[in-house]
């Protein structure tokens, strides 16, 4: 029944490693998003999608690659961890379409955090 | 420029004292939407409440009230007859994005002590 789920929840890894997180909706949205929160709880966007298209990207490094197979789906790839990336990372979906106009009333779903730790 | 500004970092407070959290918003956009987001120490975030930019009347759910001014910019949340239950960060938003992604304020750590 879990609307936005992702996976794993933990994640500790050494400098230099490449890891992945992946996020699942079932709830039929057409847009999801990646968000950062650092140590100090602050959230920040770094990417959305919508039905797999790359819509936006904030300027995060490119050893940040996500990857979105399907509407369902959107994976986040990081190549040469640093230390610098530990943080916790949401997923979250919306049900805004692309040629629609904006669901801005619409709550973003957010999945229950990804916790990544690098040493 | 979009900007949400909760400037109370940290709040502590007693069992059934009555707590305000601050939310200052700025935006160019005529039609916005703030959203309000806690975040108990388990870590997931849970959408609290919506309020779009055409309604000013205030809002209550419980021990929970809104009050949104547009002439202040300002979107505060109240929590009456607090309880430990309560103790969370609590988020501020605004629909700034172009794709309808949140702009967040820093948060409030709210403490409800026994």
């Amino acid at each position: 029944d879990t609307a936005v789920s992702q996976t794993p929840k933990y994640l500790v890894t050494q400098m230099g490693n490449d890891k992945s997180i992946k996020c699942e909706q079932n709830l039929g949205h057409d847009t999801m998003y990646w968000y950062k929160q650092d140590s100090k709880k602050f959230l920040k966007i770094m990417f959305s999608y919508n039905n797999k298209e790359l819509i936006i990207n904030e300027t995060v490094p490119n050893r940040f690659s996500p990857k979105s197979p399907d509407k369902a789906h959107l994976n986040l790839h990081i190549n040469s961890l640093e230390l610098g990336d530990s943080a916790v990372y949401f997923c979250a979906s919306s049900p805004h379409r692309l040629g629609s106009p904006v669901r801005r009333d619409s709550p973003l779903h957010f999945g229950n955090g990804t916790r990544l730790t690098v040493t | 420029a979009q900007k949400v500004t909760q400037a109370q970092t940290e709040i502590s407070v007693v069992e059934k004292e009555d707590v305000t959290l601050d939310c200052v918003y700025e935006t160019r956009d005529t039609t916005y939407y703030l959203f309000w987001y806690k975040q108990p120490p388990s870590g997931e975030l849970v959408f609290l409440i919506r309020r779009n930019s055409f309604d000013e009347q205030n809002e209550i759910s419980g021990r929970y009230s809104w009050n949104f001014q547009k002439s202040t910019s300002s979107f505060n949340f109240t929590i009456t007859a607090s309880q430990v239950v309560d103790s969370a960060v609590y988020f501020c938003a605004l629909s700034g994005g172009s794709q309808g992604n949140l702009i967040f304020g820093k948060g409030t750590k709210l403490s409800v002590k026994p």
